[in-house]
């Protein structure tokens, strides 16, 4: 099975700052890896497919990169919508999220 | 409108069985592969299942396996996902969620909890 590391588990932030987040394959998963936004007792909401494409809808502060087994997703300008808790997901073999990173205000 | 509608969750008490569905509407089904995530309380989202468009390769968490069983009727846009001999460990948010090729897991239900206690 494989599996997905997503780090930092927490992270705070300011409204206006650029943040990153990681996430790492226990093997090659090439570019099937997508990005996920959760807030409390809603569905999860894609932002990013397929490594760095970005869904329809979804702002363009947000952006995905990496290949293989390193990946990370950037917020370019922190926006008050966007804290939330954040997962990464391989669909490369069946599929596995990430333990997820909650974004919080600083 | 494109949604996704789960049913079927609940209290049950362990060693019990559920059958969860997820009507599916504004879409063609039988084009999509289709999947069931849960979310336990407080905690992170787990793949608990899959199913192909025409339900010919399926897949199942280690988790599960041996005691979950998904289909689907793509005449009735429906998915299910029949849970058997339930544990503790199974009380979570059920969402049934829709997947096409690259474009990952991009429609979800609103989910439905299940809850496996005495």
């Amino acid at each position: 099975d494989i599996q997905m590391t997503q780090s930092p588990p927490t992270l705070s932030a300011s409204v206006g700052d650029r943040v990153t987040i990681t996430c790492r394959a226990s093997q090659s998963i090439s570019s099937w890896l997508a990005w996920y936004q959760q807030k409390p007792g809603k569905a999860p909401k894609l932002l990013i497919y397929m490594a760095s494409s970005l869904e329809s809808g979804v702002p363009s502060r947000f952006s995905g990169s990496g290949s293989g087994t390193e990946f990370t997703l950037t917020i370019s300008s922190l926006q008050p919508d966007d804290f939330a808790t954040y997962y990464c997901q391989q669909y490369n073999s069946f599929s596995t999220f990430g333990q997820g990173t909650k974004l919080e205000i600083k | 409108e494109v949604q996704l509608v789960e049913s079927g969750g609940g209290l049950v008490q362990p060693g019990g069985s559920l059958r969860l569905s997820c009507a599916a509407s504004g879409f063609t089904f039988a084009n999509y592969d289709m999947n069931w995530v849960r979310q336990a309380p407080g905690k992170g989202l787990e793949s608990v299942s899959y199913i192909s468009a025409s339900s010919r390769t399926i897949y199942y968490a280690d988790s599960v396996k041996g005691r979950f069983t998904i289909s689907r009727d793509n005449a009735k846009n429906s998915l299910y996902l029949q849970m058997n001999s339930l544990r503790d460990e199974d009380t979570a948010v059920y969402f049934c969620a829709r997947q096409y090729y690259d474009l990952a897991f991009n429609v979800w239900g609103q989910g439905t909890m299940v809850t496996v206690s005495s």
